[in-house]
């Protein structure tokens, strides 16, 4: 079984500013994803990025990045130039590569971006 | 690229009711994923179908609740005799294969007075 965690419940950060949200997780598997997910209020499920757990080089998206940690089980996504529009629920996930195809989501950070 | 298109946005019914949700996947997705979501949670996974094929169930789903997605395309989920607890979003997701990035609709949110 695989459980994802995420240990804010919340964070804030002012416009402009960097800010990193933390995830951690457990598998036993060796093959999986894992992603970051956007949901503004009252808004669809956006994916923000996606990682392969055999690649070694952190995804990047923009303004978007992780910090890939695999022996630690770490997956932090730190967003730079924040700004209001990135005002959201996020959520951790990760999902195996083969076989489950179920996505398995962490409970959430809020984040909200101070003008 | 439409998206993923659910109805209703919005369903409010009495407790012991029936409803149906609908899921219009992404045209070219043969994967379809639907997911509850609570207030102040992740989502979790229901259940999921590889064209017409329902693959895996999870234990969330109990007999009241059951999902088909005839010729492959769109997709229902049911759930009989509504209760209390079955308040929550109804999330459908679509992808293209074995982990592929889901793609999620707008959700069906679900209210039992």
């Amino acid at each position: 079984a695989q459980t994802v965690t995420q240990s804010q419940p919340e964070m804030s950060v002012q416009e402009a500013e960097t800010v990193t949200l933390s995830c951690t997780y457990d598998t036993s598997e060796s093959n999986y994803y894992l992603f970051w997910y956007k949901q503004p209020p009252s808004r669809q499920m956006i994916l923000v990025i996606r990682q392969e757990a055999y690649k070694q080089q952190n995804a990047t998206e923009n303004r978007f990045s992780v910090n890939f940690q695999k022996a630690a089980k770490s997956f932090s996504l730190k967003i730079s130039d924040s700004q209001l529009g990135d005002t959201a629920m996020y959520f951790c996930a990760s999902v195996l590569n083969f076989g489950n195809e179920k996505l398995t989501f962490g409970t959430g950070t809020r984040l909200t971006i101070i003008p | 690229d439409t998206g993923v298109s659910q109805n209703p946005r919005h369903k409010i019914t009495k407790r012991g009711q029936n409803v149906t949700f609908r899921c219009d996947p992404i045209s070219e997705h043969n994967r379809l994923y639907w997911y509850r979501q609570t207030l102040g949670q992740g989502p979790e996974f229901l259940t999921y179908f590889q064209n017409e094929a329902q693959l895996e169930k999870s234990r969330l789903l109990s007999d009241r609740f059951s999902a088909e997605r005839p010729k492959g395309s769109f997709s229902t989920l049911e759930i009989q005799r509504t209760e209390q607890g079955d308040s929550a979003m109804y999330l459908c997701a679509s992808s293209r294969g074995s982990s592929q990035p889901q793609h999620f609709g707008d959700g069906t949110r679900l209210s039992i007075l």
